[in-house]
């Protein structure tokens, strides 16, 4: 069993959707929750980074940490063709080293 | 802008030419990460440089070293290259404010190996 699993899409919806991705762990002992953005031949762009369990709001994205039933989600509002991308959760005990989820591909049509 | 910076964004060598692959970064980070990421996977670590002392995974092939000749730059060598080495190489950085701790990973844009 992988630490993190994410769905790897691809994940295709109307243009102002919203969107839920999500990802399990099975580690307990990950702390640091963070939701990375990469568009196709580009390095991931940070989008949220949380530590504790509860909502994080940042514009039209939303990041979700489930500690107890070692779950977290990113909800993206209004969606548009520039969110287009793969999303890749990661998480991390703190000490230096950062699992990924394998990502999930999202496409948003016009 | 503060930013990690990664040279050059494309390279192609050929089959069993060594290649170097650098990143520097304007953030004044202590951790600095070297990553190879193929076609629709997650990014995987090679190494690390916590500050001066380097960190190497354990499957981590001898054909991949690294280089931290100071806090700005790290360099990826690849001694000889094969087929399957083409991939991209991300290079991050992130600051560890003492304690053990770390805070999160800043990627750079990456550097796409072609080897023909």
């Amino acid at each position: 069993q992988k630490e993190v699993e994410q769905d790897p899409g691809p994940l295709s919806v109307p243009e102002g959707a919203i969107v839920s991705l999500n990802c399990t762990y099975s580690n307990s002992a990950f702390q640091y929750f963070m939701w990375y953005r990469q568009y196709s031949r580009k390095g991931p762009e940070l989008l949220m980074y949380t530590y504790s369990s509860g909502n994080k709001e940042d514009g039209r994205f939303t990041a979700q940490v489930d500690k107890s039933s070692k779950y977290i989600s990113l909800f993206i509002r209004d969606s548009q063709p520039s969110d287009s991308a793969t999303y890749l959760c990661a998480m991390s005990t703190g000490f230096q080293k950062l699992v990924f989820g394998t990502g999930t591909r999202l496409l948003v049509s016009p | 802008d503060a930013m990690v910076i990664q040279n050059p964004r494309y390279q192609v060598t050929q089959f069993g030419k060594p290649v170097t692959l650098s990143c520097s970064q304007t953030l004044n980070h202590n951790v600095m990460y070297w990553y190879q990421q193929k076609s629709s996977q997650a990014p995987k670590l090679l190494f690390h440089y916590y500050d001066k002392d380097f960190n190497n995974e354990a499957d981590t092939p001898d054909n991949f070293q690294s280089r931290r000749p100071n806090t700005s730059f790290c360099f990826l060598d690849i001694r000889s290259p094969g087929l399957g080495d083409a991939a991209m190489y991300l290079c991050a950085t992130s600051r560890d404010p003492g304690g053990g701790e770390t805070e999160t990973q800043y990627f750079g844009p990456g550097t796409r190996l072609l080897v023909l």
